[in-house]
């Protein structure tokens, strides 16, 4: 597709369980990014990775998050042993490069509710 | 405190408005100044871009960056109900890792 593709759209779970949010970046973009956006809130970086490695994983909140991007294109944000305050929307963005420009394609995102 | 500050609104205006929102920010090292809009239940996308200080003029769009002041602004002129979003500004240093406000909620009414 055209855009930054994201699944699932919304995801329910309950407390303690794994999760795993996919990210389908724009063909031939080399920067991916993870945001996570509460309600009433700006998006929060996470981590972002330039190629098939982390970059800058400074936005991880703790060790129960992980991201990887094995081949340099699909990513996949995994959440261990969910709380209810991980409930969010997880955004994933892309862009050509990483030389700050500020233009970063976004996904509509992957709602997740922890109950 | 935190590093970008945004009044959330929500921000109500007629048609045909001036609108301006803003940003101040703590750190002087931000470089990148970015505006994005986002739409309920979409992500944000890229409005204007600004390098330093200075304004940047795009249609209906004027993004103006004041680093002396440490404040953003972005006016929209001649507003329209199809601008009811919520507005984000965002900065960097030397990345793409941006730093994002809590977004402005802007109603246009007809």
């Amino acid at each position: 597709g055209a855009g930054v593709s994201q699944t699932p759209s919304n995801k329910v779970t309950e407390k303690g369980k794994y999760v795993e949010l996919r990210c389908d970046p724009i063909s031939g973009h080399t920067a991916l990014y993870w945001y996570r956006q509460s309600l009433g809130q700006g998006p929060e970086f996470l981590i972002y990775f330039q190629g098939t490695g982390a970059a800058d994983d400074s936005g991880l909140p703790n060790d129960r998050f992980f991201a990887v991007r094995p081949e340099g294109s699909v990513s996949t944000l995994k959440i261990q042993r969910t709380e209810r305050g991980d409930s969010a929307v997880y955004l994933c963005a892309s862009s050509l490069n990483s030389h700050g420009t500020g233009e970063l394609f976004f996904g509509e995102g992957s709602r997740l509710t922890v109950l | 405190q935190k590093e970008v500050e945004q009044d959330p609104g929500p921000l109500s205006v007629p048609e045909g408005a001036i609108v301006s929102l803003n940003c101040t920010y703590s750190n002087s090292a931000f470089q990148y100044f970015m505006w994005y809009r986002q739409y309920s239940r979409k992500g944000p996308e890229l409005l204007m871009y600004t390098y330093s200080s200075g304004n940047k003029e795009d249609g209906r769009f004027t993004a103006q960056v004041d680093k002396s002041s440490k404040y953003i602004s972005l006016f929209i002129r001649d507003s329209q109900p199809s601008d009811s979003a919520t507005y984000l500004c965002a900065m960097s240093y030397n990345t793409d890792k941006l730093i994002f406000g809590t977004g402005t909620r802007l109603q246009v009414f007809p």
